[in-house]
């Protein structure tokens, strides 16, 4: 089936750091989201794309489709303390199963000591 | 934006006894619910596909006995973990779907994490 690669699995920030993650996947997808879970929370949603090559912002928050409908990248600029938490890509495609999301396994945002 | 409810938070039972968890959309109807189990520092997997009025759609390896949904209703959903042991221990999550024309306007509860002992 369908897999997510998603990097990297951790990373530490500084406040005011920029931060990138991306996820790669074998076969295409239609549309590409990015969520953001807190501890004991559900996944909110923070960017969809819809079309190969788009580049779409929320606030500090930008993310890619990848021309090849492979892969996309989130980036956070000048990040600050309440942007910890785990960041998850998913894959959809529409015409399969109707809860068709593959999640990557995330990348988790921690605050440099 | 839309608001999905899931209740309770956390819960804490003894082996072999029933637990039932309920995905209430709020503001909105959704004709279709989505079940996930999240283990710790892992990703959300999908369990099963909840359809308002029908029978769930359970994905491979999901035990339909051991994990009944019911959609009673356009706003309710419920899971049940049936007799529930140590291994069935994790974050269920449900999340609803807004726009029956649109998969990724899914919005996610809270999340409900069990803990079997």
């Amino acid at each position: 089936g369908q897999q997510l690669n998603q990097s990297p699995q951790s990373m530490f920030i500084q406040e005011g750091e920029d931060v990138s993650m991306n996820c790669t996947s074998s076969s295409i997808f239609n549309t590409w989201l990015w969520y953001k879970q807190d501890p004991g929370e559900g996944p909110v949603l923070l960017i969809a794309l819809y079309k190969a090559g788009e580049l779409t912002s929320n606030g500090r928050l930008t993310a890619q489709f990848g021309i090849t409908r492979k892969d996309s990248f989130l980036n956070i600029s000048a990040s600050i303390p309440s942007d910890v938490g785990i960041y998850f890509c998913a894959g959809l495609n529409y015409g399969g199963s109707q809860g068709n999301l593959i999640f990557g396994k995330g990348t988790k945002l921690s605050v440099k000591p | 934006g839309a608001v999905v409810s899931q209740h309770p938070s956390w819960v804490i039972c003894k082996s072999g006894t029933s637990v039932k968890i309920e995905c209430r959309s709020l503001d909105f109807q959704a004709t279709t619910m989505f079940w996930y189990r999240q283990f710790p520092k892992q990703s959300l997997m999908l369990m099963a596909t909840s359809n308002e009025g029908s029978k769930a759609t359970y994905e491979q390896g999901v035990e339909k006995d051991k994990f009944l949904i019911n959609h009673a209703s356009l706003t309710l959903s419920t899971l049940t973990v049936t007799s529930a042991h140590p291994e069935d221990s994790s974050f269920y999550i449900c999340s609803a779907r807004a726009d029956h024309r649109a998969n990724e306007k899914l919005f996610f509860g809270s999340g409900t994490q069990l803990s079997v002992l």
